[in-house]
């Protein structure tokens, strides 16, 4: 079954104290991964698009990275206003062209 | 720069009514898309139009009807509502129907009282 997990589904971490997301995926055929950050009842913000296992990209604090079964979004010394739901979803082949979100990972980033 | 609008943002409806979400996408975008996120949950996909046409259909409900007119933007008409619809129903859209960046709009709150 096509799947998408994201790990934790809650991170807490002081301000300036960097992590890692985790997203993993089992579909067939990945024709893209993207990463959305969404404030509480806001519409999902692009954050990056990844396409191929290797594949990184870098926006500020914020670092993507692909490989063959997951991917990581990793926060370099991040700031309260990085706090928010980071999701993650992807394309892949037989799902035509629509998203398959994971649940997300609430980020808390306290001063 | 230009960003996928919705309207309205907020509705209020009581079961058995109809409803009607707008949402225009961005700019030379010929692709939209709908999804449905409950509380708490992630969001899912509800259907898709390119170039006016059904692209892709998912878990939508019959009493669900969707259409994207001439100018590209598109209507998601709910009849017969029940409590469970209540929802965020948000709208994407994107160039193309390849792998491309599907943009989300700020969404439409619905109640169902």
């Amino acid at each position: 079954e096509d799947q998408v997990t994201q790990s934790p589904e809650a991170l807490r971490l002081q301000e300036g104290e960097s992590s890692s997301l985790n997203c993993s995926y089992t579909v067939s055929g990945l024709r893209g991964l993207f990463w959305y950050r969404q404030d509480p009842g806001k519409g999902p913000e692009f954050l990056f698009t990844l396409y191929s296992a290797g594949e990184e990209k870098e926006k500020e604090r914020l670092k993507a990275t692909l490989t063959k079964k997951e991917s990581f979004l990793h926060i370099t010394a991040p700031k309260p206003e990085d706090s928010a739901t980071y999701l993650c979803a992807v394309l892949f082949s037989g799902g035509y062209n629509k998203l398959i979100f994971g649940a997300g990972t609430r980020l808390a980033v306290h001063p | 720069a230009a960003g996928v609008i919705q309207s309205p943002r907020h509705l209020i409806k009581e079961k058995r009514e109809t409803a009607t979400l707008k949402c225009y996408p961005i700019p030379r975008h010929d692709t939209v898309y709908w999804y449905q996120q409950g509380p708490g949950q992630d969001p899912q996909f509800l259907i898709s139009f390119y170039e006016k046409m059904q692209s892709d259909k998912g878990s939508i409900p019959d009493r669900f009807s969707a259409q994207q007119f001439s100018d590209y933007h598109s209507e998601l008409n709910m009849s017969s509502l029940e409590l469970g619809d209540s929802a965020l129903y948000f709208c994407a859209s994107s160039l193309g129907t390849g792998a491309d960046t599907q943009y989300f709009g700020p969404g439409t709150r619905l109640t169902v009282l």
